[in-house]
């Protein structure tokens, strides 16, 4: 089962403006993060957030949480042709290890 | 360098073949998970272990076997009872019972011939 639904699916950018994805859940959770995917490669962790702080950043990533509507933002700033990649939000629940993924968004950087 | 190291990169089974996918990590991670990745779907839980000698299943385990006798190796077999086993296929660790993030590897993609 899907937890995360983000939107949009997909988004194409010029270089040098900002990306913004949305995440959205089910169920109350411990924290959520969110991971970059190159094509056909494996999924790098860019950022995680407890569910007790509201913002966090990280050089040019910036996330928002908002456990009262369950939906988390990821906000690239001066996006960069690398960042071309999947990204996607994951929830961690109760006291259980395991992450549960959204469906991703898909972000083109062009120049 | 420390990381997860998954095999091989591209396997072909045939129509009612066992195949057997690697996993091996060099983190001193206590816990491994083992997702599947279909087009459009993210990623799905087929199995995970906190421990040694003991693992869990996930959403989506039916057809899928795995076994955790050493703590840096999680080996995941796809049996014939899998009956769409095509998939991108990615295994990773994180640090113990909270999860502060996962460690990916880099894939393995899954083809039936």
């Amino acid at each position: 089962s899907q937890q995360g639904e983000e939107d949009p699916q997909a988004l194409s950018i010029q270089e040098g403006e900002n990306a913004t994805m949305n995440c959205s859940y089910k169920t109350s959770i411990n924290n959520l993060q969110w991971y970059r995917q190159n094509s056909g490669r494996g999924l790098v962790h860019l950022i995680l957030i407890r569910s007790n702080e509201r913002e966090k950043h990280s050089g040019r990533l910036r996330v928002t949480l908002d456990t009262s509507k369950k939906s988390s933002s990821l906000l690239i700033t001066a996006s960069r042709a690398a960042d071309t990649a999947s990204y996607f939000c994951a929830t961690v629940t109760g006291t259980a290890s395991k992450l549960t993924f959204g469906t991703g968004t898909r972000l083109q950087v062009t120049l | 360098d420390g990381g997860i190291t998954q095999s091989p990169k591209y396997l072909f089974r045939k129509e009612g073949q066992n195949v057997t996918l690697s996993c091996e990590q060099n983190l001193n991670h206590d816990a491994m998970y083992w997702y599947r990745q279909d087009p459009g779907q993210g990623l799905r839980l087929i199995y995970y272990s906190q421990i040694v000698n003991d693992f869990q299943k996930g959403d989506i385990a039916e057809g899928y076997s795995v076994s955790r006798e050493k703590k840096e190796s999680f080996p995941l077999t796809v049996t014939s009872a899998q009956k769409n086993p095509t998939a991108f296929y990615l295994c990773a660790s994180s640090i113990g019972k909270v999860n502060y993030g996962y460690t990916f590897g880099s894939g393995t993609r899954l083809t039936v011939v």
